[in-house]
């Protein structure tokens, strides 16, 4: 079955400790990326990834790291998580950065930082 | 200013109705424009992308572009109890220094509730 996954699905952590969401995706695509989601503020992006050790900032990408070593993951990185980051996040994927029309989403992340 | 701007809602329309849903986009290079519906605890799924002006057909669903006037729309004809949910306008923008083909812009989402 074609599918994004991403874990963990639930999160409470406290301030400061680095913590990493992975994302996988199962469908050879080569355009990944990470959005967050707030009440009232819609989905923004945070970081996108066009192939294998090529990734961009998106529209918010303070306090997080990404990294693409291999097609099929790209997880966030947040090295020092501070409450303001507490979000439902989203990783998506697509096959190309030109077919955004085929853009998968995963499951959701819920995270509390406390 | 703001990239994407939805009509804030919340819509509610009667069963049988034609929900309308409107986003415009700031002015730039915009490549690409997508509806996307989300239920309450999911993640998005793609309804409708559309890449040049004019309408585009599926379904029960319309989507209608207007560059000229930055301007998109998703008309959904005989709406059902089902569409409840919120609907988020998306817009691959480019012209911005470097390439940004890669980016995203959302709007802020619609919330729309049919009753039977």
């Amino acid at each position: 079955e074609a599918q994004v996954t991403q874990n963990p699905r639930y999160l409470i952590t406290v301030t400061g400790k680095k913590l990493t969401v992975t994302c996988s995706q199962n469908m050879n695509h080569e355009y990944m990326s990470w959005y967050r989601q707030d009440p009232g503020l819609g989905l923004r992006q945070i970081y996108y990834s066009m192939n294998v050790e090529v990734t961009d900032k998106g529209d918010v990408p303070e306090g997080y790291k990404v990294s693409r070593k291999e097609k099929r993951n790209f997880p966030l990185i947040l090295e020092s998580p501070s409450p303001n980051q507490t979000s439902l996040y989203f990783c998506a994927s697509s096959l190309s950065v030109g077919a955004m029309k085929t853009q998968y989403f995963g499951p959701g992340t819920r995270l509390l930082v406390l | 200013q703001k990239e994407v701007e939805q009509n804030s809602g919340p819509l509610s329309v009667p069963e049988g109705a034609i929900a309308s849903l409107n986003c415009t986009y700031s002015d730039r290079v915009s490549q690409s424009f997508f509806w996307y519906r989300q239920y309450s605890g999911k993640s998005p799924e793609l309804i409708m992308s559309i890449y040049s002006n004019g309408d585009k057909e599926d379904g029960r669903f319309t989507a209608q572009l207007n560059k000229a006037s930055q301007y998109v729309s998703l008309l959904i004809r005989d709406s059902q109890p089902s569409d409840s949910a919120t609907y988020l306008c998306a817009v691959n923008i480019d012209g911005k220094e470097g390439s940004t083909l890669g980016r995203l812009y959302f709007g802020r989402g619609t919330q729309l509730t049919v009753w039977p």
